[in-house]
């Protein structure tokens, strides 16, 4: 079983509608859990940080967070033409920080809002 | 916003050649790291760099590839002998310190033919 695991779509919706991108995990050890969006040939660029199990919101923006399943979900309301990108999960474990910090990606949803 | 640059943005090499990709992070972090990520796969850690040395590196990161910091702001990538395997985008990222999240360069995109 792969680490990480995400649906590489791609994904098509309308503008305006409520997006979800969603990734699973095997390893217990990630405990903190990241997405990122990454434009065509460009470098990830960081939306969201959680830790803990649960939601964290920000903006547009939702992270939800599951340990027990193992299971992360991003949720964009209102898309935006502009969020068309590839999303990436990615994850690391407590004790990796500074100089052990390594992060494990998912292979990223490509999305495409359509005005 | 501070940010993570790098050069060049697009390089071609032929097979055998030797590639140094360079970075300049930002200027007050502490730990430097190397990622890859070939067409349409994942982002993959490459090898991390703090005090001047490296601190952790994965097994695709073998004896093919060096980092070095050569001065104090410029953070470099050698690639010796390229392989076609090696053609795939670059990112360095660093990190401040005591900080939970690391930030990308725009990456450079290798093409060895």
């Amino acid at each position: 079983q792969k680490e990480v695991e995400q649906d590489p779509g791609p994904l098509s919706v309308p503008e305006g509608a409520i997006v979800s991108l969603n990734c699973t995990y095997s390893n217990s050890a990630f405990q903190y859990f990241m997405w990122y969006r990454q434009y065509s040939r460009k470098g990830p660029e960081l939306l969201m940080y959680t830790y803990s199990s649960g939601n964290k919101e920000d903006g547009r923006f939702t992270a939800q967070v599951d340990k027990s399943s193992k299971y992360i979900s991003l949720f964009i309301r209102d898309s935006q033409p502009s969020d068309s990108a590839t999303y990436l999960c990615a994850m690391k474990g407590r004790n990796s920080g500074g100089s052990n910090y390594k992060l494990t990606f998912g292979k990223g949803t490509l999305l495409t809002v359509n005005p | 916003e501070p940010e993570v640059t790098q050069t060049p943005s697009h390089q071609v090499t032929q097979m055998g050649q030797e590639v140094i990709l360079r970075c300049v992070p930002i200027s007050n972090h502490l730990y430097f790291y190397w990622y890859r990520q070939i067409l349409g796969q994942k982002v993959e850690f490459l090898v991390s760099f703090y005090n001047n040395e490296i601190s952790e590196k994965s097994e695709i990161f073998d004896d093919q590839f060096s980092v070095e910091r050569p001065d104090g702001s410029n953070f470099t990538l050698k690639i010796r002998s390229t392989k076609l395997e090696d053609s795939a985008m670059y990112f360095c990222a660093s990190l401040p310190d005591a900080g939970n999240t690391i930030y990308f360069g725009e990456g450079s995109w290798l093409t060895v033919v």
